[in-house]
């Protein structure tokens, strides 16, 4: 069965710094993985996804995530942190079979400090 | 365009009462998905529908969950009878090609049982 693990609910960052989320999934067959982004009090957006074109994916707001087969990962970064970053960030599997639905993480959430 | 629209916000009932979550879904989009976020099991698709027919209601909790597309620009998500259990946040989203487009959510209804 496929699934998603988020390593660490919580990550803090001072504004500047780089922001690194991690993911790692577990699929039976190559997978499409998603990063969504969920601002307070509002409906998840997709930041990204990976659909087995290039490894190294870029998103919206300076965000970008590689997919790493040999690790298992699809860790999400960027460079330099703004206050406006601050959200919780979903990592997300469909392994694209049966119904195609995508399974979730738990989430991180990202603080911002100045 | 609008963007994906969830009535009401915000919903306050009894144990045992009738609720009813609606949707509209963007215009053009032939999927339509409700999921559920609670603090304790994250973010779970409920159920997903292609042109108005359910495809995945694996993650209907129990019978007390109905939902209905009757139509391409309307969606109800029923819960009778209500326990306060089901107090989450529920969200409708909507895509044009499946559960690995991308899906834009709906600001969300946040339910509330005593």
């Amino acid at each position: 069965a496929q699934s998603v693990t988020q390593l660490g609910s919580h990550v803090s960052v001072s504004e500047g710094a780089l922001v690194l989320l991690r993911c790692n999934y577990s699929s039976s067959v190559p997978p499409y993985l998603f990063w969504y982004v969920q601002y307070p009090n509002q409906g998840l957006q997709l930041l990204l996804k990976y659909t087995s074109a290039a490894t190294l994916v870029k998103g919206i707001n300076g965000f970008e995530a590689e997919f790493k087969k040999s690790e298992t990962s699809f860790h999400l970064t960027k460079p330099s942190a703004h206050m406006s970053d601050a959200a919780e960030y979903f990592c997300a599997v469909s392994d694209h079979t049966d119904t195609d639905k995508l399974i979730f993480g738990t989430g991180t959430r990202l603080q911002v400090f100045p | 365009d609008a963007g994906v629209i969830q009535s009401p916000r915000h919903e306050v009932t009894e144990m045992g009462q009738e609720v009813t979550l609606r949707c509209k879904p963007i215009s053009g989009h032939d999927y339509l998905f409700w999921y559920r976020q609670t603090m304790m099991r994250g973010l779970e698709l409920l159920i997903y529908f292609n042109n108005n027919v359910p495809i995945d209601d694996s993650g209907m909790p129990e019978d007390r969950f109905s939902a209905k597309m009757p139509n391409a620009s309307f969606s109800t998500l029923k819960i009778q009878p209500s326990e306060p259990r089901d107090s989450a946040v529920y969200f409708c989203a909507s895509s044009k090609k499946g559960p690995t487009d991308t899906q834009y959510f709906g600001p969300g209804t946040r339910l509330t049982v005593l």
